[in-house]
């Protein structure tokens, strides 16, 4: 199955907003409210920030929301931290009932 | 505390087998499905598949199915990935996580374990 389309960067300078995008099908995104974010540093594991599209794990700086609207999730931080740097994934569940990972977004904060 | 931890980094010749194993502590390792995830050098994320080490339900990835097995054992709370005859494409990173209690997000993971396979 096709990998969900996430736009290869963005960036933004401290204190701003940025939106990430996340586009699949109705078989996956638009299917099922289902759709997760991960932040990756180099080096390191993923770390869940949202999973079903907009609820935060505890201890996830409310600075990160999530929504979504027929095939496409995003993903918004807003008040840009230069911390926030990192590699970022969404990833859906899918009609196969496996799961399918975005192409990753690299976040560069200014 | 919630953890998963991996087994070391391998390095290995093409068609030898390989078995990796990530060991969960801190929670009921039976109640929570367990994900197998790969990722090249320089290269996204990519979902292998999960296994249920309660019941050892697995569901594979279409493009991991054959390719892999998973297996887990609860007597010792840990979950393994494993290849029959490992080629210099299988060369990645690949992690474990766990499946949050009763919503689809994976919110603990493994350190990932390097594996080189290399003539």
């Amino acid at each position: 199955q096709s990998a969900l389309t996430q736009p290869a960067s963005v960036s933004g300078s401290p204190g701003q907003s940025i939106t990430i995008s996340c586009t699949g099908t109705s078989s996956d995104v638009g299917g099922y409210n289902y759709v997760s974010w991960y932040q990756q540093r180099p080096g390191k594991a993923p770390k869940l920030m949202i999973y079903e599209v907009s609820n935060r794990p505890s201890g996830v700086s409310n600075r990160f929301s999530g929504s979504k609207s027929g095939n496409t999730a995003s993903l918004t931080i807003s008040g840009l931290q230069a911390e926030d740097e990192a590699d970022y994934y969404c990833s859906s569940y899918t009609s196969t009932t496996t799961r399918v990972f975005g192409g990753g977004t690299k976040l560069t904060v200014l | 505390e919630v953890q998963l931890v991996q087994s070391g980094a391998e390095v290995k010749k093409p068609g030898e087998s390989l078995k990796i194993s990530c060991k969960g502590s801190g929670y009921s390792f039976t109640n929570h499905w367990i994900a197998w995830v790969r990722q090249m050098p320089g290269k996204g994320l990519e979902w292998m598949g999960i296994i249920y080490p309660g019941d050892s339900d697995i569901k594979y990835s279409p493009s991991f199915q054959g390719q892999v097995t998973f297996s887990a054992d609860k007597s010792i709370s840990t979950a393994y990935l494993q290849w029959s005859s490992l080629k210099a494409s299988d060369t990645a990173t690949y992690y474990c996580a766990r499946r949050l209690p009763t919503a689809k997000g994976f919110d603990y993971w493994g350190q990932g374990t390097l594996v080189t396979v290399s003539s």
